[in-house]
């Protein structure tokens, strides 16, 4: 079967960095997405890989080793406002997306 | 009106009831999809429309009935519902399907089946 692994939750301290990992294994890969969605509201795109490496955008990074099946996106200088959830989705052989469950990051003060 | 938008935000039936969730995107994309979110689980993909043509129906049971009359409207038609299909139900719309096009989400409408 298909299966995206993702931690459930994580807590970091603002200002500090980050790294949540996402573990894949599907069938077929087209690529790997990183949303993030607050509380009670909508999933909004972060980042999209396709080859392996570092993606850079701003505080947010993503990384991919498709060798490996294995991503993680990677914030910097935390903010109280990136307190939501990361869902990590894999579009798979017949570009359908697979998702991960989500994990909560929690930021303190 | 931008993005994507859903109606009613907040749904409660009994499982007698009929009702329809909608959902309208105004970002000219031509694929639109239903998902239904629970707590602590993966988003599950529902429904799949592609220039108004339906490509993929995840084994979704009967009582929910999609209708894509266009490709800027998305329905779906609930009937004799049970408890385990209360749930967030998102909406969201992609330029086309598969590739890079990210998907672009609606509010949601939380659902409570009673």
């Amino acid at each position: 079967g298909q299966n995206i692994d993702q931690p459930t939750e994580m807590t970091a301290t603002e200002g500090a960095i980050v790294q949540i990992n996402c573990t894949y294994q599907t069938s077929g890969f087209n690529g790997l997405f990183w949303y993030q969605q607050h509380a009670g509201e909508a999933p909004t795109f972060l980042s999209y890989n396709v080859l392996d490496g570092l993606e850079e955008k701003g505080r947010f990074s993503s990384f991919l080793s498709r060798s490996k099946g294995y991503s993680y996106l990677l914030l910097k200088e935390l903010q109280m406002k990136d307190s939501a959830s990361y869902l990590c989705a894999v579009m798979d052989s017949n570009y359908q997306l697979i998702w991960g469950a989500g994990t909560k990051l929690i930021i303190k003060p | 009106e931008t993005g994507v938008t859903q109606t009613p935000r907040h749904l409660v039936m009994g499982m007698t009831n009929k009702k329809s969730l909608k959902c309208e995107q105004h970002l000219g994309h031509n694929a639109m999809y239903w998902y239904k979110q629970s707590a602590k689980k993966p988003l599950e993909l529902m429904f799949v429309y592609n220039f108004k043509e339906q490509t993929e129906n995840n084994s979704v049971p009967s009582r929910f009935s999609p209708e894509c009359p266009n490709s800027s409207h998305l329905f779906l038609h609930l009937h004799t519902l049970q408890p385990e299909d209360s749930a967030l139900y998102l909406c969201a719309s992609s330029q086309d399907t598969g590739g890079s096009y990210e998907q672009y989400f609606g509010p949601g409408t939380r659902l409570t089946v009673t």
